[in-house]
């Protein structure tokens, strides 16, 4: 069974402020990808990175997917209160399938 | 564009009765796919329909949960009879094909008491 694993559960940050969460695993996975969801609603797709060693850029938001293709990280500089939700990484096993793996999320708040 | 829509929204029920959840995919979206979101084990697929065909349904807990797709714009999962471990959010996800970036609904908040 694949597990992907977060860090941290929580996090409350002041506005302005630069983090970063972070998703690992002990099994490879072909592609990672991060949501954000937001209360009362459904998980949001910010991002899906592919190539081990890749960075993606969102506007403040920073992805990196490991070399191994094992672990991703996400950035955030400059936190804003429209930034607190819950950030949830996916991996993807190959092309072709359907099956994501979910990891339980990071909450972020950012408290303006 | 309307996205991913989920009926009802919120249910509160006691435990033994009968409970419905609706979804309608994105049209043209033939990928549609019943997660579970809990605190204790995050997010969940209970189902994989591709096509309007069950393609997985290895993550339904037990054969009190059932989900079918009549046609490719609707699909139900039914849980009869419920319990409070139940109690969860549900979403449902379409996507273009299996492989494509999943949309997601905003989900049925589900309470058994």
């Amino acid at each position: 069974t694949q597990l992907l694993e977060q860090s941290p559960q929580f996090l409350s940050i002041q506005e302005g402020e630069n983090l970063t969460v972070y998703c690992n695993s002990s099994s490879v996975f072909s592609s990672l990808q991060w949501y954000r969801q937001e209360p009362g609603e459904g998980p949001v797709l910010l991002v899906t990175v592919v190539t081990g060693g890749e960075v993606k850029k969102l506007k403040r938001l920073t992805f990196q997917f490991g070399d191994a293709r094992k672990d991703s990280s996400l950035h955030i500089t400059a936190a804003q209160p429209g930034d607190t939700g819950l950030y949830l990484c996916a991996g993807g096993p190959g092309a072709g399938s359907y099956q994501l793996t979910f990891g339980k999320g990071t909450k972020l708040s950012v408290i303006p | 564009d309307a996205g991913v829509i989920q009926s009802p929204r919120h249910e509160v029920t006691e435990m033994g009765q009968e409970v419905t959840l609706r979804c309608k995919p994105i049209s043209g979206h033939n990928s549609l796919f019943w997660y579970r979101q809990t605190m204790m084990r995050g997010l969940e697929l209970l189902i994989y329909f591709n096509n309007n065909v069950p393609i997985d349904d290895s993550g339904m807990p037990e054969d009190r949960f059932s989900a079918k797709m009549p046609n490719a714009s609707f699909s139900t999962l039914k849980i009869q009879p419920s319990e409070p471990r139940d109690s969860a959010v549900y979403f449902c996800a379409s996507s273009s094909t299996g492989n494509q970036p999943q949309h997601f609904g905003d989900g049925t908040r589900l309470s058994i008491l």
